[in-house]
């Protein structure tokens, strides 16, 4: 069975607080991807990432990193110093290779960011 | 670079009446995929086009179904609306030189049944 779980339902940070948010999947597939979205309340999902389970290099872009293990089926994601333009709802998803092109998402984590 | 759109923004219907969603690709993409978001929930998958055929489906009923297009648009067909099928729908686009590649998502269409 493939699934992703975020257990973060809300997470609400001051701004230029560092902060975290989880992602564990579940996948039989040797061959998939994995990949961070950001959900505005404008409702349109914004691609951040995607990262395939052969590289397991964590990877940093301004203030977003992502730290991917193998080994805890896990794909984190922390955003440094956060912003108030980083409140949204963020989703980590998985596409297996005998999943087809069917995304499977996880609930989301909706992130607050409080001046 | 256009993106990915989508028409109508909003729609307000009734139970048992037909709804049909518009998406565009974003330029040089040539598969459409199609979710269904419930409020508070993570997308689900519904199905997948390509080259003008459907190629993978979620559960969902048969009263959805879809098109694509040979410029690659598509469209997305709800029969017998239901108060449940109330949600957000959104088409994302890819280029299928593996169905592994990112799929890029539009603004959506949120759809109220009342």
């Amino acid at each position: 069975a493939q699934k992703v779980t975020q257990a973060q339902t809300e997470i609400s940070v001051v701004e230029k607080e560092d902060v975290t948010l989880d992602c564990v999947y579940e996948t039989r597939d040797t061959t998939y991807y994995l990949f961070w979205y950001k959900q505005p309340p404008s409702g349109e999902l914004v691609f951040l990432i995607r990262r395939n389970s052969f590289d397991e290099q964590n990877e940093i872009s301004g203030r977003y990193s992502w730290n991917f293990q193998k080994s805890t089926s896990s794909f984190n994601f922390t955003i440094t110093a956060s912003q108030v333009v980083d409140s949204a709802v963020y989703f980590c998803a998985l596409i297996s290779y005998n999943q087809g092109g069917k995304l499977i998402f996880g609930q989301g984590t909706e992130l607050s960011v409080k001046p | 670079d256009a993106g990915v759109t989508q028409s109508p923004t909003h729609l307000i219907k009734t139970r048992g009446q037909q709804v049909t969603l518009r998406c565009s690709p974003k330029s040089g993409h040539d598969t459409v995929s199609w979710y269904q978001q419930a409020l508070g929930q993570g997308p689900q998958f519904i199905f997948q086009y390509y080259e003008e055929e459907e190629r993978q489906r979620g559960n969902f009923p048969d009263r959805f179904s879809g098109h694509q297009f040979p410029n690659y648009s598509s469209e997305l067909n709800v029969n017998a609306l239901l108060l449940g099928d109330s949600a957000l729908y959104l088409c994302a686009s890819s280029l299928r030189t593996s169905f592994l590649e990112t799929q890029y998502f539009g603004p959506g269409t949120r759809l109220l049944v009342l």
